[in-house]
């Protein structure tokens, strides 16, 4: 069966810190990739999403970057976080076009930016 | 991108029907209509996707009308457990893209 982990959970970081958000897929072979924000109070909004290694799409300018080094793992990054990053990260995986269309999430990372 | 419009809010008696609305007027013929929700502090769940039948599975109905510019979600038999926030998405692409959905309250 398919699973899908993110680490780390919870994370506190100060200001102009670096970040590096890691999630891993197993059980499934090229699957599309998504990295979702989710700021306190707020809907979800859609950050990145991954079609294939080395494949990224940004939906919203930011200061946060996205790589996908290997079919099954999906890295959140920044180089200098913001107070306006903190919120809850979640990686999410899903089928090609031809599939369901159903997307899994992972656990959530929630990160607090002081 | 088709958007999807749903009520902020809605509450419902536990052991009742929750009927959760959603107009997606701008729907395209190979758009796909997906619910997920989603329970505070964890990450969404599928609930039922359709095109243009009605659906059933295990946890909730889905009926879209006729001309596909709008749906229904229906929980047969509320309890406190589905109290969450019910997203209601047409899928472009490879994308999901999520509204603010509907805050569904059941209470007792």
């Amino acid at each position: 069966s398919q699973t899908i982990h993110q680490w780390p959970a919870t994370l506190v970081q100060p200001v102009g810190s670096p970040l590096s958000l890691e999630c891993t897929v197993e059980g499934t072979s090229n699957p599309n990739l998504y990295w979702y924000r989710q700021a306190a109070g707020r809907g979800l909004q859609l950050l990145f999403y991954s079609v294939g290694i080395g494949q990224i799409s940004s939906e919203v300018p930011q200061n946060l970057s996205a790589s996908r080094p290997q079919d099954r793992q999906f890295i959140l990054s920044s180089k200098k976080l913001l107070l306006s990053d903190s919120g809850f990260y979640l990686c999410a995986w899903g089928g090609q076009l031809s599939s369901t269309g159903e997307l899994f999430f992972g656990e959530g990372s929630r990160l607090t930016v002081l | 991108d088709a958007k999807t419009t749903q009520p902020p809010s809605m509450d419902c008696a536990e052991g009742r029907a929750a009927n959760l609305p959603c107009n997606h007027s701008t729907i395209s013929g190979n758009e796909y209509v997906y619910w997920y929700r989603q329970i505070h502090s964890q990450g969404p769940q599928y609930i039922i996707h359709g095109l243009k039948n009605n659906e059933t599975n295990e946890m909730a109905s889905l009926i879209i009308t006729e001309d596909r510019k709008s749906s229904t979600l229906i929980l047969p038999h509320a309890t406190l457990r589905d109290t969450a926030v019910y997203y209601c998405i047409v899928r472009p692409g490879n994308k999901l893209v999520f509204g603010a959905g509907t805050i569904l309250r059941v209470k007792s």
